[in-house]
């Protein structure tokens, strides 16, 4: 079936500092999501892609769809204690949603 | 707050329990979702509902029985489990079924647990 990697597993990272994150696949999607999840919650969406080399921002949030349809990225600036939390991609063909395994952000003061 | 509700937040029960997992959306959505997150694992599909019918059954154990008894509610009815079905249980919806560009909207979870 599907799989995307996403990478990397987790990031410990200060204050201040910018962060990147990309998601593959071996498959084409014509849909990419970003969703964090903060402990004990469940996923919010903060991101959606609907096209090809689109680039989209949410405040300090940045996220692109691949040219090729099968990566994404997600950036976050100037990282701030509250940014801790598992970021997942999602990515959608023609029917399921698939899940990334996530990407855990630690942020020291 | 997502406008999809889930209670209990926490639940521990034996293998020889019964107890229900209850969510209710608030969005007028008509598609809803149960999700099962373990540890190091992505988000696992289990059942998906759409206008209180299942679409989906993603080769679940019938240990776990879904009731969708209208388009806001949403219960995963959990019968003589076992520890490894110990996990994040995630319910979520959509406006309409899945399709490119629809988005889900999660609800914060049941943490059970399976002693």
């Amino acid at each position: 079936g599907q799989q995307l990697n996403q990478s990397p597993q987790s990031m410990f990272i200060q204050e201040g500092e910018d962060v990147s994150m990309n998601c593959t696949s071996s498959s084409i999607f014509n849909t990419w999501l970003w969703y964090k999840q903060d402990p004990g919650e469940g996923p919010v969406l903060l991101i959606a892609l609907y096209k090809a080399g689109e680039l989209t921002s949410n405040g300090r949030l940045t996220a692109q769809f691949g040219i090729t349809r099968k990566d994404s990225f997600l950036n976050i600036s100037a990282s701030i204690p509250s940014d801790v939390g598992i970021y997942f991609c999602a990515g959608q063909g023609t029917d399921k949603l698939i899940f990334g395994t996530g990407t855990r952000l630690q942020v020291f003061p | 707050e997502t406008g999809v509700t889930q209670t209990p937040r926490h639940l521990v029960m034996g293998m020889t329990n019964k107890k229900s997992l209850k969510c209710e959306q608030h969005l007028g959505h008509n598609a809803m979702y149960w999700y099962k997150q373990s540890a190091k694992k992505p988000l696992e599909l289990m059942f998906v509902y759409n206008f209180k019918e299942q679409t989906e059954n993603n080769s679940v154990p019938s240990r776990f029985s879904p009731e969708c008894p209208n388009s806001s509610h949403l219960f995963l009815h959990l019968h003589t489990l076992q520890p490894e079905d110990s996990a994040l249980y995630l319910c979520a919806s959509s406006q309409v079924l899945l399709e490119p560009g629809e988005t889900q909207y999660f609800g914060p979870g049941t943490r059970l647990l399976v002693l």
